[in-house]
């Protein structure tokens, strides 16, 4: 199992930025998909998740409105947009991958993509 | 929100040293409870599913215990690799929400 993140960087509280995940080594269709954020320093911080299929999204109150989870199975990618962007939500953005097994839990996650905003 | 409270928020322990870290849920969350280790610049890595299901590949010196809203997660025998951070996370309800971690350090 392989979760690889890019589209971090720098950019300017306001500005947009979007991330991807490209899965490998699981059939990804079949697995919810969520992102985790840990600013600088900081714990962790559950994001969105998104079902198998793409049908269900739900987000941490800090984030709604402002990014938006999506899935291409064909690409085996996962995408955060970030609209809006502010200070606080400087992190490193994880793709997670979560199984479940009477409960759900995170069994896979990628390596992490820093978001940095900043004028 | 379920909060995660984790005891202590840092301890010293040496190799061979039994270690305890607890966490206990705002609520009942019966045994929606996972534990992860992290290391510095590194993701985070399951050890322990639904309280006390050892996720494969993972040492058994960890073990985790507890059901309801206080858990335990226990290293027989510190080794040098197992210094690190350690999270707690409920799944019981959203969002899923973690423990502000707890730090074994080397004495």
């Amino acid at each position: 199992v392989q979760l690889v993140e890019s589209g971090g960087g720098v950019v300017q509280p306001g500005r947009s930025l979007r991330l991807s995940c490209a899965a490998s080594g699981f059939t990804f269709s079949n697995y919810g998909i969520h992102w985790v954020r840990q600013a600088p320093g900081k714990g962790l911080e559950w994001v969105a998740v998104i079902s198998y299929d793409g049908s269900k999204k739900q987000y941490a109150d800090p984030v709604k409105g402002r990014f938006t989870i999506s899935r291409d199975n064909s690409k085996n990618t996962l995408y955060l947009q970030m609209n809006s962007l502010r200070a606080d939500d400087t992190a490193v953005y994880y793709c997670v991958k979560d199984r479940q097994v009477v409960v759900t839990f995170f069994d896979y996650w990628g390596q992490g993509t820093l978001v940095t905003v900043s004028s | 929100d379920i909060q995660m409270t984790q005891s202590p928020s840092s301890l010293s322990a040496s190799v061979g040293d039994r270690v305890t870290i607890t966490c206990r849920a705002s609520q009942t969350i019966s045994n929606y409870l996972n534990w992860y280790q992290q290391k510095p610049g590194k993701a985070p890595k399951l050890l322990i599913y639904a309280a006390s299901s050892l996720q494969s590949g993972v040492p058994s010196r960890f073990s985790g215990s507890g059901s309801g809203a206080d858990f335990t997660l226990t290293i027989t025998s510190l080794q040098p690799e197992d210094f690190a951070i350690y999270y707690c996370q409920q799944s019981y309800s959203f969002p899923p929400t973690f423990g502000q971690g707890t730090k074994v350090e080397m004495k």
